[in-house]
């Protein structure tokens, strides 16, 4: 079974610029998660999609960060524009729906840094 | 929200000695997620805990859900350089559905 795909794993930018990262989730996992993980730190919960509708969104900077789920499968998470503070690991999970507490399966990660 | 804080922050070991670290609570948990992340990797689950006093083993790990749902604790017996990394503990808020809050973390180094 294939795993979280994400991409880019690395991304180097200056602040100001914009910059998106894509999660492909494991096949047939309705729910995904896009996590902010700074050096040092648990991941941070920025937003969940259940299929394409979001469930929290709620840690989310909505002033800068953007995320969709058009199609209910991958989703597409962008900084707009990008902050110094913004430097950090984007984890991207998924989960199955259809019980509580699921376990959550994690992708590679994209490692952001802003200059 | 109900925050997690896990201690110790930082441990080192000599292999084959035992480690343990801990999660807790000022609020009852509705259960108690463990993962573990390896050094420039991504947390991979480990176990669930649900029920007050659970304790749950996986070859040498052993995980406990205390009496009163506000502590957990994971014990690894005589480590392994494999064991290395960052360890969390997370939680599924009461009424947050199926988001997660992520512990502070235990970062476990193993030296031979």
């Amino acid at each position: 079974e294939a795993g979280v795909a994400q991409s880019p794993r690395y991304k180097i930018i200056e602040k100001r610029q914009s910059v998106a990262f894509w999660c492909n989730p494991i096949s047939g996992h309705a729910t995904l998660y896009w996590y902010q993980q700074i050096l040092g730190q648990g991941p941070k919960l920025l937003i969940q999609f259940q299929n394409n509708g979001v469930v929290d969104d709620s840690q989310l900077p909505k002033d800068r960060f953007s995320a969709e789920r058009l199609k209910g499968v991958d989703s597409t998470l962008k900084i707009q524009p990008a902050k110094l503070e913004d430097s950090a690991v984007y984890l991207c999970a998924s989960s199955p729906s259809g019980r509580p507490y699921n376990e959550q399966f994690f992708g590679p990660g994209t490692r952001l840094t802003v200059l | 929200g109900q925050q997690v804080m896990q201690i110790p922050q930082y441990q080192h070991v000599q292999e084959g000695e035992d480690f343990t670290t801990y999660c807790n609570s000022s609020t009852t948990l509705s259960n108690i997620q463990w993962y573990k992340q390896r050094p420039g990797g991504h947390p991979v689950f480990l176990i669930q805990l649900v029920k007050s006093g659970e304790v749950k083993k996986q070859k040498r790990l052993t995980f406990q859900f205390g009496e009163a749902k506000k502590n957990s604790s994971l014990h690894i017996t005589a480590t392994q350089t494999t064991d290395v990394g960052t360890y969390f503990c997370a939680h599924n808020p009461t009424g947050g559905g199926n988001k997660l809050t992520f512990g502070t973390g235990t970062q476990l180094k193993v030296e031979l």
